[in-house]
């Protein structure tokens, strides 16, 4: 299992661009979400997702917008990037159980992503 | 409204001594609390989690102390190693969302 990825690693934009960030997990999870982490600000909820065709807004929602057409991946999409979105992106998943874990996320290994 | 703040901000501990980190929360419906740890260049990943109805945790080096009328807990690590030198994060969940508010996160040194 690849577990949760995410696509690309590192990308620069220059301001008013538009981009696009994919996360696919293969855990078959039903939850989704994206975070962005800035320093000393940990991370912050921007969208998830609780199934396929699902999203729904976290904390940090303006200036993006997301989709879930597939179980497997959640899309977070930049339409003209400003360089307060200079930040490292980060896609989580996680699945319905019970038990002290089922609220456990798993991260992808982030984008880091420069808005110039 | 910063529902869950995070202390200190950085900490530097002793090969073989205590980390302790601490975590307050404002809002009374969160029921699920897990620390997840960080290393440079990775994704957060889940370290140790309590829920409101236990006061204690331990799983190996690492406990959660939950204390649910001060509306607080704390992750304690004994015999601190260099390779626990990662950044924690403290996080807050309710609901079916299953949605996680983090802290602002804890820079962990440990020195040889």
């Amino acid at each position: 299992n690849a577990g949760v990825t995410q696509t690309p690693k590192f990308r620069v934009l220059k301001t008013g661009q538009s981009m696009t960030l994919l996360c696919a997990q293969d855990m078959n999870h039903e939850y989704m979400y994206w975070y962005r982490q800035d320093p000393g600000m940990g991370l912050r909820l921007i969208h998830y997702s609780v199934g396929e065709g699902t999203t729904a807004k976290g904390e940090v929602p303006d200036g993006y917008n997301v989709s879930r057409l597939k179980k497997q991946n959640f899309l977070l999409g930049l339409e003209s990037a400003a360089p307060s979105q200079t930040s490292v992106y980060f896609c989580a998943s996680s699945f319905s159980t019970t038990g002290d874990y089922s609220y456990e996320q798993y991260f992808g290994p982030g984008t880091r992503l420069t808005v110039t | 409204q910063q529902q869950v703040k995070q202390s200190p901000q950085s900490l530097i501990v002793q090969k073989g001594g205590i980390s302790i980190i601490n975590c307050a929360y404002e809002n009374t419906a969160f029921d699920y609390f897990p620390w997840y740890q960080q290393f440079p260049g990775k994704g957060p990943a889940l370290l140790i989690a309590i829920r409101p109805d236990v006061s204690e945790k331990k799983e190996g080096r690492f406990t959660i102390s939950f204390n649910k009328s001060a509306k607080q807990f704390s992750l304690h690590i004994m015999d601190s190693q260099p390779g626990d030198s990662a950044t924690y994060f403290c996080a807050v969940a309710s609901g079916s969302a299953r949605q996680l508010t983090f802290g602002s996160g804890t820079q962990l040194t440990v020195l040889p």
